[in-house]
């Protein structure tokens, strides 16, 4: 089975603070994706990855940046959270036609 | 414009009933998905499917894609079948994704 683990499923941070969510799979696939769910607005892409040190804008990248130094780990960073980030986001990982989602992270900035 | 549109976006149902989610969809697609999300976060996929029918238990979905259209159908509704259902479609390349805002189904006992 698919394995997509992330490093929080609850956080809170202060505004102006860096914050960084980390994703790791264990199906080695070439691809990996962060989005952010809001209510009424559904999944939107922020970044996506189809190799290490590979990374691609998606609809929604301003406020945030990726890393992906090594194929089974895409982490997102928050240079400096904003009350707007208060979210929840959900990595993935896939091969081509399919995704895999983590459980996601519920990110709180008071 | 959204590429997906789901409806109804919100469904309370009792029991025991036939439930209908429906899903259309604007561009090529190469698959569309159903995905289940509880309460809590995590998001699993019911189905893949590129044309026809499938069922898994009570669940059964269908696609026509002349009309660009997908259903979900669920048979004797259970409260543990609550949490928000998702519809989405891969691109024809395969590396794109669109989602629907999702329906939000309560099955009250």
């Amino acid at each position: 089975d698919v394995k997509v683990t992330q490093s929080s499923r609850y956080l809170v941070k202060r505004t102006g603070e860096k914050v960084f969510l980390e994703c790791v799979q264990d199906m080695d696939h070439e691809n990996m994706f962060w989005y952010r769910q809001d209510p009424g607005l559904g999944l939107r892409l922020i970044y996506f990855s189809y190799d290490v040190k590979m990374k691609e804008k998606g609809d929604i990248p301003e406020g945030y940046s990726v890393s992906r130094e090594k194929k089974e780990r895409f982490s997102l960073i928050l240079e400096s959270a904003s009350t707007n980030q208060t979210s929840m986001y959900l990595c993935a990982s896939g091969d081509p036609y399919e995704q895999y989602f983590g459980p996601g992270t519920r990110l709180t900035v008071t | 414009k959204n590429e997906v549109e789901q409806s109804p976006q919100n469904l309370t149902a009792q029991e025991g009933e036939f439930i209908t989610i429906n899903c259309s969809y604007s561009v090529g697609i190469s698959a569309l998905h159903w995905l289940q999300q509880h309460p809590g976060g995590g998001i699993v996929s019911l189905f893949m499917l590129s044309s026809g029918k499938k069922k898994h238990g009570r669940l059964i979905a269908t696609i026509n894609i002349q009309e660009k259209h997908s259903s979900l159908h669920i048979t004797a509704s259970h409260p543990r079948d609550s949490a928000v259902y998702i519809c989405a479609v891969t691109s024809l390349t395969g590396n794109q994704f669109y989602f629907g805002t999702g329906t939000s189904l309560t099955v009250i006992p």
